[in-house]
Order: structure tokens, then C-alpha cells, then sequence
């Protein structure tokens, strides 16, 4: 089945600094990749998403690229604020079984 | 999501006992899933349905039951074969090839 690996586990930034975050999955198949955003206590909520037909997707100050051949994808965030702090989430979704796996987890914390 | 709701929150249980946790969905969804996440940890899939009346493992079923009986609902037994049951619950839904919505979980702690 799929597996997704993601790193780093935790990350500290200043406000107004850039964070990466990467991920790598294991099944060819795979076709889409969500990110999400869980605050503490709280649901996960999907804050962009990539398929596979395309290579980079941007909405504001959040981007996702992907190199299907690597088999990796990564979240960027610029121009980062307070508010961002939150743990995120990479996942895979492999058209042949529909099952969304996702990654361990990213603690991102941003300085004020 | 208030298009999903997952009851009740916070949910107590004894050692031993089986709990069913609820899973409603008005969002005309096919597919409904459940995962687990434990303090610290992503979300690992428990079971998923993609259509009523049918259902899979994920990769963690061991010690849970589903069922799909209606489009809108699908509820998750803990059973009592589950060894470490205390956990956050989430329930979500999704059409075909679209992002998952998810419930605000149901906390379930066994003692």
C-alpha cells in the first residue's frame, strides 16, 4: 500500500520567514495530494491540494510543487504569520484504491 | 464542516466494553472514512466506504467494525478486541476524487 513520509516533524520560523515542508510517497498510482491544516483540538481543514497532471499550484501565500518522478511533493508557505502556527499534513491518494494516506505530521510554530 | 457531525465529543468508556461512535453526513457524499489519531501522530485509516453496503479495511481495522446501511451514516464500533481504544476519532466524506471534509472528531477515552 502507500506509504508517505513527511519532514520535518517540527518547525520553528520568524514571522515573516519562508517554511518548507516535504513529503515522499511510495505508490506510483498515487494521483492527488492534499495538504491540510489541524489547529489544536480542532478537524483537519484542507488548505490546497495538487494532482498529478500538473506541477505547481499556488494560492496566495501557500504553494505545493511536484516531482512525480521523485516522488515527492512539498507545501510552501511565505511570508509566514502567527496564525500559521498549526500542525499540517501531506497525504496520497492512489486512483486505483481511493484510500488517502497521509504523513506523520509537521508542528510548525511561527515567532512573533 | 457542519455538513458532517460526529457525536458526541467526548465520549467515556470502561475496559471491556463496545462503543459506537456516530457518523452523519448531508453532503450527498459516497465515500465516508474513519481515522484514528493518537497525541503527537498523523491520521491512520481505520475503514472506508465508497458506496452503501460496502466497505474496507484500512490499515489499522484490527478491533473495529462498519457498516454502511445508509449513504448518510457510517457509524465505528470499538470493540472490545481493540487493544489501546483511547484516541481522537475522524470521521470525513468526500465525492469521487475530491477532498475529504472532515467531522470535528469524538474523543474517546477507556479506562
Amino acid at each position: 500500500g502507500e506509504n508517505v513520509e513527511q519532514h520535518p516533524s517540527t518547525l520553528s520560523v520568524q514571522e515573516g520567514d519562508s517554511a518548507v515542508i516535504k513529503c515522499t510517497y511510495s505508490d506510483s498510482a498515487s494521483n492527488y495530494f492534499p495538504w491540510y491544516k489541524q489547529e489544536l483540538g480542532k478537524r483537519p481543514q484542507l488548505i490546497i491540494d495538487i494532482r498529478s497532471n500538473v506541477g505547481e499550484k499556488k494560492d496566495q501565500r501557500i504553494a505545493v510543487t511536484l516531482n512525480k518522478t521523485a516522488k515527492h511533493f512539498s507545501l510552501h508557505i511565505t511570508e509566514t504569520q502567527p496564525e500559521d502556527s498549526a500542525v499540517y499534513f501531506c497525504a496520497a491518494r492512489p486512483w486505483t484504491t481511493g484510500k488517502l494516506t497521509f504523513g506523520q505530521g509537521t508542528i510548525l510554530t511561527v515567532h512573533p | 464542516d457542519g455538513g458532517i457531525t460526529q457525536s458526541p465529543k467526548y465520549l467515556f468508556r470502561k475496559e471491556g466494553q463496545n462503543v459506537t461512535l456516530s457518523c452523519e453526513q448531508n453532503l450527498n457524499h459516497d465515500a465516508m472514512y474513519w481515522y484514528r489519531q493518537d497525541p503527537g501522530q498523523g491520521l491512520r485509516l481505520i475503514y472506508y466506504s465508497q458506496i452503501v453496503n460496502d466497505f474496507q479495511k484500512g490499515d489499522i481495522a484490527e478491533g473495529y467494525s462498519v457498516s454502511r446501511e445508509k449513504k448518510e451514516s457510517f457509524p465505528l464500533t470499538v470493540t472490545s478486541a481493540q487493544k489501546n481504544p483511547t484516541a481522537f476519532y475522524l470521521c470525513a466524506s468526500s465525492r469521487e476524487d475530491s477532498p475529504l471534509h472532515f467531522g470535528n472528531g469524538t474523543r474517546l477515552t477507556v479506562t
